[in-house]
Order: C-alpha cells, then sequence, then structure tokens
C-alpha cells in the first residue's frame, strides 16, 4: 500500500448505527486530518491531529468522534448520524509545521446515513 | 477569517485549448501560501501546483502555471493544451504559517475537457 488509504470506500448507516472509518498514510507524516467534501460546498476541515495530538475541532458535532492512536493511523468514530451527514469523508496526510509541503488526500468514504 | 472564492462553478475547453480558472482569497495576512488542487472523477485529490506568497515569480509546473496578483488577492491558474486527463474538479486553497495547519478551500471549479 502507498499513499493514503482509506477504508470502507463506500458506507451506508442508519442514524441508530455506530461505525468507524479508517484511514491509514503510508508516508511517514506526522500530521493528519479529516474533511468532509458535501456537494455545492467547500471542503469542511474537520479535525487536525499533529503527532497523534488534536490541535484543530472544526465545531464538529459530537456524533463524529477521531482518534488517532498513532501517527499512521486515523479513525473516525460515527454515531447517532443525521441525513445531512451523508458526504465525502476524506483523509489527508502532510509534515507538521512545514506550511508549504502538500496534502495527501485518500481516497474517501462515501458515506450515505439513512 | 479567511475565505478563498472560486468565480467560476464549471468551466469547458476544447482539447489543445488554454483555459484559466479564476481564484481570489481574502486575508490580511502577508506570508502565506497558495495552492491549486485537483480531484478527477475517482476522487483522490493531488496537488497541481503552488505558490508562496513571499515569492514574486508565478509558479509553473509544464501545462500548469499561475498569475499571481499579490495586491489583488488574486491566484488563477492557467492550463495550456488542455488534454482529456485534465477534466476534473480544481480547488484553489490557501494556508497561513499560523501554527494551524488549516487549509482553506474554494468551493472548486469543475473543468470539461472537449475533444
Amino acid at each position: 500500500e502507498t499513499g493514503v488509504t482509506q477504508t470502507p470506500r463506500h458506507l451506508v448507516m442508519g442514524m441508530t448505527n455506530k461505525k468507524s472509518l479508517k484511514c491509514e498514510q503510508h508516508l511517514g507524516h506526522n500530521a493528519m486530518y479529516w474533511y468532509k467534501q458535501s456537494a455545492k460546498k467547500p471542503l469542511e476541515l474537520m479535525f487536525v491531529y499533529n503527532f497523534k495530538e488534536q490541535t484543530e475541532n472544526n465545531s464538529v458535532p459530537s456524533r463524529f468522534s477521531p482518534e488517532c492512536p498513532n501517527s499512521s493511523h486515523l479513525f473516525l468514530h460515527l454515531h447517532t448520524l443525521q441525513p445531512e451527514d451523508s458526504a465525502l469523508y476524506l483523509c489527508a496526510s502532510s509534515q507538521a509545521g512545514d506550511f508549504n509541503n502538500e496534502q495527501f488526500f485518500g481516497p474517501g468514504t462515501r458515506l450515505t446515513v439513512l | 477569517a479567511q475565505t478563498v472564492t472560486q468565480s467560476q462553478p464549471e468551466m469547458s475547453v476544447q482539447e489543445a485549448e488554454t483555459v484559466t480558472l479564476s481564484c481570489t482569497y481574502d486575508t490580511s495576512e502577508s506570508d502565506y501560501y497558495l495552492f491549486w488542487y485537483k480531484q478527477p472523477p475517482s476522487r483522490q485529490m493531488i496537488l497541481v501546483i503552488r505558490q508562496e506568497a513571499y515569492k514574486q515569480q508565478n509558479a509553473t509546473e509544464n501545462r500548469f502555471s499561475v498569475n499571481f496578483q499579490k495586491a489583488a488577492k488574486s491566484f488563477s491558474l492557467k492550463i495550456s493544451d488542455s488534454q482529456l486527463g485534465d477534466a476534473a474538479m480544481y480547488f484553489c486553497a490557501y494556508i497561513r504559517p499560523s501554527g494551524s495547519e488549516k487549509l482553506v478551500f474554494g468551493k472548486g471549479t469543475k473543468l470539461t475537457v472537449n475533444p
């Protein structure tokens, strides 16, 4: 595996379900991100982790719970979601502190909440 | 708060022609970085080109170049000799070296390349 991988690629869940999205980066980076991409809206940064520590929570509802056990893995735990949470969830990684460095994105998880 | 505006939701270009995608941003900072990202229909976002605000020279990457106008807060992307593989969503993005790794994106421009 190379780059940034995300699983699952597609997820359909009911509003009462609990599920988790997984992201793994194989680039040796130390910063990881969750973004939400909805139709006709800019990408919304949700969370930022630097060296496993959360440094940004962009007013995300508590039904989204991130976890970063190490610099290579990032999870997004989902529970009691709403239909408006349906979107493409993108994970990215970069080298922390190097603001000119690009963020490498995963292919995303297409989430549908019924 | 910083904002990035892409005023063209959709653009189209003939193969081999040149197209320019517009981007403006709002910031009070003097030091920052700007990026253009491409998201093809397969959805994996990739970096096209980047520009440091302190550099006056416009960045160029093969067929891709930017027109960076710092005073006007404008950062347009020019694609020369357009190819079918250039068809994608293009996102303009901004980041300031403040200690927060917060990349701010525009809404994107969907580029169609006609054969």
